[in-house]
């Protein structure tokens, strides 16, 4: 089944302890996007992969970290986490032929920061 | 840099009937993709319709078409014959071919069917 999967659904923990949000996509899919997701402010894009290596700033990328180093995986690092980073966080992918692509969602993440 | 706005917070419709909801967007580029997506309240995002900016036909997929307005930059989305499970939160989004790596989302419009 083609699948995005993220890693954990749900998460609660303390300010400065360092944390990652892994994501898994089977699809073979070069594009790989995190977002995170706030009451009235819709979803805004953290950081974006386009392959193996290649990584790019969204619209937040302050305070998180990412890697690619298979083109399954994009795990999301906070390195020292802050109560305002308290979200919803959705991992996405496509291809990359062009402009067409839709994008695939996990099921997203559930972080709490205290 | 892109922009996608929607302006109805919130939206009620009756069961059965028709309802539209709005989306304008500004870009730079000259070739562009426009998707709308549901999340239901159990919080996945699932996608409903895509238009291109070259498309001369507005899409449609079932219930669900897309009012494409290239020059006044709308792509508002129709869904016909409503049902109770459309009650949803709806965004509109948008990718650029120059990079198409970059991804923008509106806020989001809740949509609620009345029995």
């Amino acid at each position: 089944e083609a699948q995005v999967t993220q890693n954990p659904r749900y998460l609660i923990t303390v300010t400065g302890k360092k944390l990652t949000v892994t994501c898994s996509q089977n699809m073979n899919h070069e594009y790989m996007s995190w977002y995170r997701q706030d009451p009235g402010l819709g979803l805004r894009q953290i950081y974006y992969s386009m392959n193996v290596e290649v990584t790019d700033k969204g619209d937040v990328p302050e305070g998180y970290k990412v890697s690619r180093k298979e083109k399954r995986n994009f795990p999301l690092i906070l390195e020292s986490p802050s109560p305002n980073q308290t979200s919803l966080y959705f991992c996405a992918s496509s291809f990359l032929s062009g402009s067409t692509d839709t994008q695939y969602f996990g099921p997203g993440t559930r972080l709490t920061v205290l | 840099a892109q922009k996608i706005t929607q302006t109805q917070p919130g939206m009620f419709v009756q069961e059965k009937e028709a309802v539209t909801l709005d989306c304008t967007y500004d870009t730079s580029d000259q070739s562009y993709g426009l998707f709308w997506y549901k999340q239901p309240s159990s919080g996945e995002m699932i996608f409903l319709i895509y238009q291109g900016s070259y498309d001369e036909q507005n899409a449609t997929e079932g219930r669900y078409s897309l009012n494409f307005q290239k020059a006044r930059k709308s792509a508002n989305l129709v869904i016909s014959a409503s049902q109770l499970g459309d009650s949803a939160m709806y965004f509109c989004a948008m990718r650029g071919t120059a990079n198409a790596g970059k991804s923008t989302f509106g806020d989001g419009t809740t949509l609620t069917v009345k029995p």
